[in-house]
């Protein structure tokens, strides 16, 4: 099975300064997606930016870009010219690329509180 | 596209009621999972649809929990009889197939549950 791990439960960040999220995971497959989900105080659970795991370029999203080491299972995002509204919890999930019944799921990690200080 | 379409947003019950969420799918979509999030234990996967058959229900807590899909843009998730340890968001997702649009799974906006 595979697992997500967010090693900051909590980080704050000055605005317009930059910012790196981490998160490790494990698993045996070749072939995945990694997302980063934002969930604001609305709790609605919002979409970040996707990698696809044979991709080797790192994915790109405006201000947001992802890190991303297939050897080392690291997928870390980084948050550029932070602002106040990207204060939110961020969570860090996993999906397999195959469609393998049982298998369609998005596992997430714990999750990191993002504040942003003004 | 309208999204991931659930209801009630908010729901304040009393102990033993039996409540019922719902959920509207994107169309089109291929896959129906239901997660439920607590400060104590986070995201978790209560069971998820492909074609409107149930694949895994492993994260069903226990048999007070139901869930159905008639068809392809509805589902249903029913607790009874609910308890406190209940309260949670309660939240529907969507995707196509996950070879299709970037594997990409949709959350709907989350039904807020307390049981009182």
């Amino acid at each position: 099975a595979q697992t997500v791990t967010q090693s900051q439960p909590e980080m704050s960040v000055q605005e317009a300064e930059t910012v790196t999220l981490s998160c490790t995971y494990d698993t045996s497959e070749s072939d995945y997606y990694l997302f980063w989900y934002k969930q604001p105080p609305s709790r609605q659970m919002i979409l970040v930016i996707r990698q696809e795991a044979y991709k080797q370029q790192n994915a790109t999203e405006n201000r947001f870009s992802v890190n991303f080491q297939k050897a080392a299972k690291s997928f870390s995002l980084k948050i550029s010219d932070s602002q106040l509204g990207d204060a939110a919890m961020y969570f860090c999930a996993y999906r397999s690329l195959l469609s393998n019944f049982g298998n369609e799921k998005l596992t997430f990690g714990t999750g990191t509180r993002l504040t942003i200080i003004p | 596209d309208a999204g991931v379409i659930q209801s009630p947003r908010h729901e304040v019950t009393e102990m033993g009621q039996e409540v019922t969420l719902r959920c509207k799918p994107i169309s089109g979509h291929d896959y129906l999972f239901w997660y439920r999030q607590t400060m104590m234990r986070g995201l978790e996967l209560l069971i998820y649809f492909n074609n409107n058959v149930p694949i895994d229900d492993s994260g069903m807590p226990e048999d007070r929990f139901s869930a159905k899909m008639p068809n392809a843009s509805f589902s249903t998730l029913k607790i009874q009889p609910s308890e406190p340890r209940d309260s949670a968001v309660y939240f529907c997702a969507s995707s196509p197939l996950t070879l299709r649009s970037g594997n990409t799974i949709y959350f709907g906006e989350g039904s807020w549950l307390t049981v009182v």
